[in-house]
């Protein structure tokens, strides 16, 4: 398979623990996504990576979360003190600058429950 | 925060016929796409139809684009139950700088293809 893995698929969890996800995208993009969604939304975006470099994040993205990109391959967003309100699909996508189609290629995401 | 609003949020036909759903986005744009998932899924990439394209075809799929009413559509023609899906169209608000790929999707249609 040589599209976007996430795991876990689905994580639950007790308020106040913490979570990490990963990402691995497909192996020549260069470009990393992580986004948010919320039952009956589209998805919002979190954070962009080009390589290793962290180049956006969006105000969504509060203390609480980090995320890392440390080779450039694989993705790692953890969530430190989770809350209720955390609880979303998290939605990694990819995609290479190296071409002129700006589309991206999701994963199946990771589902998270918070207790 | 989310730039384009589908209408309408939810549609159900028969196999064999056409589905249309409309998108509505705010700002300025380079592109807009339309994805569609499948429900605990990820999302897809469907079509993408760049600022000075006015319709695009696909397949069973057709898209058209007015950028002076900053509105796109999106038919699916002879739709099966397969297509049943949350379709969801997506832009890079050009007039926000360098958004770097980064993508704003709208909340939705739910479409329900009865067979």
């Amino acid at each position: 398979d040589t599209g976007v893995s996430q795991d876990p698929r689905h994580k639950i969890t007790k308020r106040g623990q913490n979570v990490t996800f990963r990402c691995d995208p497909i192996s020549e993009h260069n470009r990393l996504y992580w986004y948010r969604q919320t039952l009956g939304q589209g998805p919002e975006f979190l954070t962009y990576f080009q390589n290793e470099a962290q180049l956006e994040k969006s105000r969504l993205l509060s203390d609480r979360f980090s995320a890392e990109r440390p080779k450039g391959s694989f993705s790692t967003l953890e969530i430190q003190r989770t809350e209720q309100g955390d609880s979303a699909m998290y939605l990694c996508a990819s995609s290479s600058d190296r071409t002129t189609n700006e589309k991206l290629f999701f994963g199946s995401g990771t589902q998270l429950s918070v207790l | 925060s989310q730039q384009g609003e589908e209408d309408p949020q939810a549609l159900s036909i028969q196999e064999g016929e056409n589905a249309t759903m409309n998108c509505s986005y705010k700002t300025s744009i380079n592109n807009l796409q339309w994805y569609r998932q499948n429900s605990g899924r990820g999302l897809v990439h469907l079509i993408l139809i760049r600022s000075n394209e006015r319709e695009k075809h696909s397949g069973r799929l057709r898209v058209t684009l007015d950028t002076s009413k900053k509105s796109s559509s999106l038919l699916i023609t002879a739709s099966r139950a397969a297509d049943t899906a949350s379709y969801f169209c997506a832009t890079d608000a050009s007039d926000r700088g360098s958004t770097l790929g980064r993508l704003y999707f709208g909340r939705g249609t739910q479409l329900t293809v009865w067979p």
